[in-house]
């Protein structure tokens, strides 16, 4: 079974710290997909990045960057130098490559004090 | 590309009313998602359709029912509207997995939020 843990239920910063979102994930298969999301008090959901089994090369974009480790089944996501506008509901989410199934995990809710 | 749409994006029922929303996609994919979401709470999925004609039950069904007459609509459905169904519905599509699949992510509508007294 194929399953997603966002272990952090809620985290609070101070504007400018940087911030790590923890996302570890379970699956028997050997290709997948891993994804992040956001979810602002606006409520839609917004597609931040997608990443390949195969590709373990982390990635930055801006502020925001990405772990993939195979090894320890995780793929945590980190804001560097928040800002009030990184506050949202992130959510991790895994597919296999064959087949419909999405396995969102349960949500991190950030806030970033001013 | 209009993506996925949603309709309406509010409305308020009283108990035992039936309405259904629409959700349409305009980007060709085979799968077709609806999933309801609780204040302070994750994503559930209640139906899902993998082509034309065809549909699946998902996590929480009870309540729901669902057509995909069209490949780019899906309908989902309450027959009797209860309190316990009060919630911010996702429509969602995605491509079908094959070979070097450029997006492989879920696309989401903009949310439904139904409201039933």
């Amino acid at each position: 079974a194929q399953k997603v843990t966002q272990a952090q239920t809620e985290i609070s910063v101070v504007e400018k710290e940087d911030v790590t979102l923890d996302c570890v994930y379970e699956t028997r298969d050997t290709t997948y997909y891993l994804f992040w999301y956001k979810q602002p008090p606006s409520g839609e959901l917004v597609f931040l990045i997608r990443r390949n089994s195969f590709d373990e090369q982390n990635e930055i974009s801006g502020r925001y960057s990405w772990n993939f480790q195979k090894s320890t089944s995780s793929f945590n996501f980190t804001i560097t130098a928040s800002q009030v506008v990184d506050s949202a509901v992130y959510f991790c989410a895994l597919r296999s490559s064959y087949g419909q199934n999405f396995v969102f995990g349960p949500g991190t809710r950030l806030s970033v004090l001013p | 590309n209009a993506g996925v749409t949603q309709t309406p994006k509010f409305r308020v029922l009283k108990t035992g009313q039936s309405m259904t929303l629409l959700c349409a996609q305009d980007m060709n994919h085979e799968y077709m998602y609806w999933y309801r979401q609780d204040p302070g709470m994750g994503l559930r999925l209640i139906h899902y359709s993998v082509g034309e004609g065809t549909t699946a039950k998902g996590e929480v069904p009870d309540g729901y029912n669902v057509s995909r007459l069209k490949k780019q609509n899906f309908l989902l459905g309450l027959e009797s509207a209860a309190p316990s169904q009060t919630s911010v519905y996702f429509c969602a599509s995605s491509s079908r997995t094959s070979g070097s699949l450029q997006r492989p992510e879920q696309f989401f509508g903009p949310g439904t939020r139904l409201t039933v007294l």
